[in-house]
């Protein structure tokens, strides 16, 4: 089945401890994305990468970090999280966005106390 | 980042009822996307835009790409159950392939 996995689906973490989320595509996409999601702002575009090696900022980067070094693969790393960094993350990749828009995984919860 | 203003914030309708909602911006989009969002669930695509006028549906779902390219509206006519969800709209704007999301519209239909 093709589709976005996200692990892990819930976190409770303390402020300044390092985690990765991670996430996996098994569609061959080119472009992979990474959004979180709060109350009465939308989805918002943390950073993307067209492929391998390429990533880049979109609108809300500050405290967080990406790599892609697989094609398949698009972590999701916070260095030193931050109670404002608690929302609902989402993963998504597309062949290419502009034809065929995102598809996306089933989020991750972060909570950060 | 873009801003992409949706409305209504919410609604609640009766099983059976049609349904708009709309998605306006200050900018010009070259594309725009509806997606609805279940509870606990990510996006899921359900229509896409990509011409100035060009009215497109998906079963019971109607959305079109407005003429000044700066607004969209998603309608849903005979409204089930299964339809309660948040509906979003994105957009994109210039050449690249970042999009922008609308805040969303929650829609509960009362059975």
């Amino acid at each position: 089945e093709a589709q976005v996995t996200q692990n892990p689906r819930y976190l409770i973490t303390v402020t300044g401890k390092k985690l990765t989320v991670t996430c996996s595509q098994n569609m061959n996409h080119e472009y992979m994305s990474w959004y979180r999601q709060d109350p009465g702002l939308g989805l918002r575009q943390i950073y993307y990468s067209m492929n391998v090696e390429v990533t880049d900022k979109g609108d809300v980067p500050e405290g967080y970090k990406v790599s892609r070094k697989e094609k398949r693969n698009f972590p999701l790393i916070l260095e030193s999280p931050s109670p404002n960094q608690t929302s609902l993350y989402f993963c998504a990749s597309s062949k290419t966005p502009i034809n065929y828009g995102y598809t996306f995984g089933s989020g991750t919860r972060l909570t950060v106390v | 980042g873009q801003q992409l203003n949706q409305s209504p914030q919410s609604m609640f309708i009766q099983e059976g009822e049609d349904v708009s909602m709309n998605c306006t911006s200050s900018s010009i989009f070259n594309t725009w996307l509806w997606y609805k969002q279940d509870p606990g669930e990510g996006p899921v695509l359900l229509i896409a835009l990509y011409k100035a006028g060009e009215l497109t549906s998906n079963g019971r779902l109607t959305a079109q790409f407005g003429i000044t390219r700066k607004d969209s509206f998603l309608n849903i006519s005979a409204s089930i159950p299964s339809d309660v969800g948040i509906y979003f709209c994105a957009g994109q704007v210039g050449a690249g392939n970042q999009f922008y999301f609308g805040t969303g519209t929650s829609l509960t239909v009362i059975p």
